[in-house]
């Protein structure tokens, strides 16, 4: 089945313990994502990548890092996480030039930092 | 810059057509999406436009104005299932494709 998947879904820390979260796509795309959600605010890009070992900023990337060394694999990193990094995040991955090329999207990570 | 207008909330009845508005200013338009989210789970894929014109895709259509920066979302023959944000999205750049979200419009619809 066709899929991206992020792990942990659900994950409380404290001020300051790095996390990572995990994503991974079976669809063999070039193209994936970093979005958090926020009430009112939407969807907000924090990264992006192109392609293995191309990653560039969205809209909102202070406090974060990426890293893209397997099509796969594209691991979101707080390093120092703060309580205004609380929030919902998706990743998503995508083909472009195939079809609309539109974004699928894992289930969500809820990250709550204390 | 980049912004992208949405309706918060709208609210219809069951068998009904609602149209869900969309306006935007971008830098190197790229294509329009269309996004379904259910509370509590992922955005999933509507629709797509790149072209002005009107797409459409069983109950749901979808409608594209590049000059004037606009696009909606109709969605007719209203089911309760239907009740969901929709998010409309701009691809932007000729290289990199980046895409930006709007805040996302709540349907709520009512028996």
């Amino acid at each position: 089945e066709a899929q991206v998947t992020q792990n942990p879904r659900y994950l409380i820390t404290v001020t300051g313990k790095k996390l990572t979260v995990t994503c991974s796509q079976n669809m063999n795309h070039e193209y994936m994502s970093w979005y958090r959600q926020d009430p009112g605010l939407g969807l907000r890009q924090i990264y992006y990548s192109m392609n293995v070992e191309v990653t560039d900023k969205g809209d909102v990337p202070e406090g974060y890092k990426v890293s893209r060394k397997e099509k796969r694999n594209f691991p979101l990193i707080l390093e120092s996480p703060s309580p205004n990094q609380t929030s919902l995040y998706f990743c998503a991955s995508s083909r472009p030039g195939q079809g609309a090329g539109e974004l699928f999207f894992g289930e969500g990570s809820r990250l709550t930092v204390l | 810059g980049q912004n992208i207008d949405q309706p918060t909330e709208m609210t219809a009845t069951e068998g009904a057509i609602v149209q869900i508005n969309c306006t935007y200013q971008t830098s190197g338009f790229n294509g329009l999406f269309w996004y379904q989210q259910h509370a509590g789970e992922a955005p999933t894929f509507l629709s797509y436009n790149v072209l002005d014109g009107l797409e459409e895709k069983g109950r749901f259509s979808s409608f594209l104005s590049r000059s004037k920066g606009y696009s909606y979302l109709l969605l007719k023959e209203l089911q309760m299932k239907d009740s969901a944000s929709y998010l409309c999205a701009v691809r932007e750049g000729t290289g990199g494709f980046k895409t930006i979200f709007g805040a996302g419009t709540r349907l709520f619809v009512k028996a």
